[in-house]
């Protein structure tokens, strides 16, 4: 059964960057799709972008200017980088992978990440 | 980007009663449309994917309906472990959208 975990500070500074990895167990990280997905308190879910494990990114047009997804096979492991970091970023982070199709099929825990001086 | 629309933002149920949940897409997404179970601290679990297709290991009391622009989700008989929050995602286009979700409670 394939594993996520997020891991990273629960407390970013505004205009700071907000980092994140996800650690991937139970299964490969090659050959699949890995998302960042979040959730404000009290709100939606919102996709963040993907990326394949050779590298190739997606991301939404919403934060686009703003984040980095990166991979490192070696160590089972994605991660998420957003910049300049205001209040309106505190939310619960999720990273989970791709299915057949674009849904996810397996997601990790969350984390909350608060934006706060 | 594509809008999802839930409804009812909370329902009251009782066990064993059947329980509908609406997605509404605010343009049409073909069959490309998901549900997620959620309990609180816990990670979403994948229900159905492609409006009607039950992933695997999922009991056969929920079911996926619906095209287009219009879903819907169906317990066919509440369980004590089916109280949770209900929310669909499409993925038609870019970028991928969830609905607000929907809170079964116990009435």
């Amino acid at each position: 059964q394939v594993q996520l975990q997020e891991s990273g500070p629960g407390l970013v500074k505004p205009s700071e960057t907000l980092s994140l990895t996800c650690s991937v167990s139970g299964g490969s990280i090659n050959n699949y799709y890995w998302s960042w997905i979040r959730q404000p308190p009290g709100k939606g879910l919102e996709w963040i972008g993907y990326i394949y494990y050779s590298g190739s990114t997606n991301y939404n047009p919403s934060l686009r200017s703003r984040v980095t997804i990166s991979v490192d096979t070696s160590k089972s492991q994605f991660s998420l980088k957003l910049s300049s970091v205001t209040a309106a970023d505190t939310a619960v982070y999720y990273c989970a992978r791709k299915g057949s199709g674009w849904y996810f099929d397996f997601w990790g825990q969350g984390t909350l990440v608060t934006v706060s001086s | 980007d594509i809008q999802m629309t839930q409804s009812p933002s909370t329902l009251s149920a009782s066990v064993g009663d059947r329980v509908t949940i609406t997605c509404r897409a605010s343009q049409s997404i073909s069959s490309w449309l998901a549900w997620y179970q959620q309990k609180p601290g816990k990670a979403p679990k994948l229900l159905i994917y492609k409006a009607s297709s039950l992933e695997s290991g999922v009991p056969s009391r929920f079911s996926g309906s619906g095209s287009g622009t219009e879903f819907t989700l169906t317990i066919s008989s509440l369980q004590p472990d089916d109280f949770a929050t209900y929310f669909c995602q499409q993925y038609n286009s870019y970028p991928w959208t969830f609905g607000q979700g929907t809170k079964v409670e116990i009435k």
